[in-house]
C-alpha cells in the first residue's frame, strides 16, 4: 500500500503565478524526495530533503519537511508552461528499506 | 553517460500469454528496482536488487510475477499468465546500492493486456 497522500489531485494555474503541492505519509522516514513526470513515462528526480532538514531550494523550487506533521509541501515559483506534469512525493522509511514509497500524486496544469 | 534504459517501449499482449519486461541500469550502479504505475495511480514497488544480497520482493502482488537480475546489471521482469489487471507502466530505477538517494529511472514499459 502507497504510504504517501497528496493534494490536491490536480491543479491548474496561470503561467506566472506559484504553485503549492502538499504530501503526507505515515511512519518516520529517512527522507523524502519530489519526482515530476510527464505524459506518464519516466520519473525525473527533481529535488530531496533529508528527515532532519525543514527547508530546502534548487531554482524555481522549494520543499519544506514538517515531520511533527508528516508533511511535505513542494512550491513552484513563477511557473511556467513547461511545468505541467505530474508530481510525486516518495518517501524512504526509516528502517533498512532503500525503496520509495509512492504518493498518488498531483497534476498540475499550467495555462499559457 | 547513458541513463536506465527499458525495452520495449510498449507491448500488448492477449491474456494469458506470458511477457518479459527489460531493464538495462547505468553503469556502475548495483541496486535495480522495478515499480508499477497502473493507469492514473501513483508508483507501487515490486521488487529491488542489490548488488548479490537476495531481492525484496515483497512488493510483487502474485507468483506470477518474477524478476531476474544476471550478471549483476541487466535485469528481466516475467509476467506469466497475463490478466487485464497487469496493464500499467513498469518502471525501471537504478542507483549505488546501499543508497537511500536519488533512484534514476528508465522511461518505462507500457503493458497492455487485452
Amino acid at each position: 500500500s502507497q504510504q504517501g497522500e497528496e493534494d490536491p489531485q490536480a491543479l491548474s494555474i496561470q503561467e506566472g503565478e506559484n504553485a503549492t503541492m502538499n504530501c503526507s505519509y505515515k511512519t518516520s522516514i529517512n527522507n523524502l524526495q519530489w519526482y515530476r513526470q510527464n505524459s506518464g513515462r519516466g520519473l525525473v528526480h527533481l529535488i530531496l530533503i533529508r528527515s532532519n532538514e525543514r527547508e530546502k531550494h534548487s531554482g524555481r523550487l522549494r520543499v519544506t519537511l514538517d515531520t511533527s506533521k508528516k508533511s511535505s509541501s513542494l512550491l513552484i515559483t513563477a511557473s511556467r508552461a513547461a511545468d505541467t506534469a505530474s508530481y510525486f512525493c516518495a518517501t524512504v522509511k526509516m528502517d533498512s528499506s532503500y525503496k520509495l514509497i509512492f504518493g498518488s500524486g498531483t497534476r498540475l496544469l499550467v495555462r499559457p | 553517460g547513458a541513463g536506465v534504459s527499458q525495452s520495449p517501449s510498449n507491448k500488448v499482449t492477449e491474456k494469458g500469454k506470458d511477457v518479459e519486461l527489460r531493464c538495462d541500469p547505468i553503469s556502475g550502479h548495483t541496486a535495480l528496482y522495478w515499480y508499477r504505475q497502473s493507469l492514473g495511480q501513483g508508483l507501487e514497488f515490486l521488487i529491488y536488487f542489490q548488488g548479490n544480497s537476495a531481492p525484496d520482493k515483497s512488493g510483487l502482488p502474485s507468483d506470477r510475477f518474477s524478476a531476474e537480475r544476471t550478471g549483476g546489471s541487466v535485469s528481466t521482469l516475467t509476467i506469466q499468465r497475463t490478466q487485464q489487471e497487469d496493464s500499467a507502466v513498469y518502471l525501471c530505477a537504478s542507483n549505488i546500492a546501499g543508497s537511500t538517494d536519488t533512484q534514476y529511472f528508465g522511461p518505462g514499459t507500457r503493458l497492455t493486456v487485452l
